[in-house]
């Protein structure tokens, strides 16, 4: 089946320390994009990439770092520097095209930082 | 992007039609509309989309007025299984990112 994974499904750290986590999709599309939610809240576009080795800040980047080494994988470490990193992160991918862009979600990863 | 206004909850009864609003009174000429929902604890899932003409699919239909300040979505039978945060979303034709806010929450009641 094809879709985008995101493990684990609930992460717990101690302060202080880094963390990655994991997105992979096998739909075969160029673009990736990580977003933040917090309770009851929107997402909020964290990094996102159109192309492989390459990427974007979003709207919320600071204390965030991403990596397109391939196009079916774009972790992001969420770094000791993110001052409040308990939050549910979501990945998604598109094909960006002209007039249409349709984006898929994984599950998300519910991070707690103890 | 043109910024979304949606009413932050609305109620509907199994089985009746559920017609979600949302204004967009600064959308551009080149700007789609794009409705996602999410069920609680999951990742959003794209719904429809339209530009100026009336659209539907199997999930639901999506009307926008003539002047295309504003935008219906409309679930025609909605279940239990459509309680979820809709979201409204403008973007450009030619950019890939989505801004999200914070969306309707639609509760249908038995």
């Amino acid at each position: 089946d094809g879709g985008i994974t995101q493990s684990p499904k609930y992460l717990f750290r101690k302060e202080g320390q880094n963390v990655t986590l994991s997105c992979e999709q096998n739909l075969n599309h160029d673009a990736m994009y990580w977003y933040r939610q917090d309770p009851g809240q929107g997402l909020r576009l964290i990094y996102y990439s159109q192309i492989v080795n390459d990427f974007q800040k979003g709207d919320i980047a600071e204390g965030y770092s991403v990596s397109r080494e391939k196009k079916e994988s774009f972790p992001l470490t969420v770094t000791s520097a993110q001052k409040n990193p308990t939050a549910f992160y979501l990945c998604a991918s598109s094909i960006p095209a002209l007039n249409y862009n349709e984006q898929f979600f994984g599950p998300g990863t519910r991070l707690t930082v103890l | 992007d043109a910024k979304t206004t949606q009413p932050t909850s609305m109620d509907c009864a199994e089985g009746r039609a559920a017609n979600l609003p949302c204004n967009h009174s600064t959308i551009s000429g080149n700007e789609y509309v794009y409705w996602y929902r999410q069920i609680h604890s999951q990742g959003p899932q794209y719904i429809i989309h339209g530009l100026k003409n009336n659209e539907t699919n199997e999930m639901a239909s999506l009307i926008i007025t003539e002047d295309r300040k504003s935008s219906t979505l409309i679930l025609p039978h909605a279940t239990l299984r459509d309680t979820a945060v809709y979201y409204c979303i403008v973007r450009e034709t030619s950019g890939s990112r989505l801004t999200f806010g914070e969306g309707t929450q639609l509760t249908v009641n038995p």
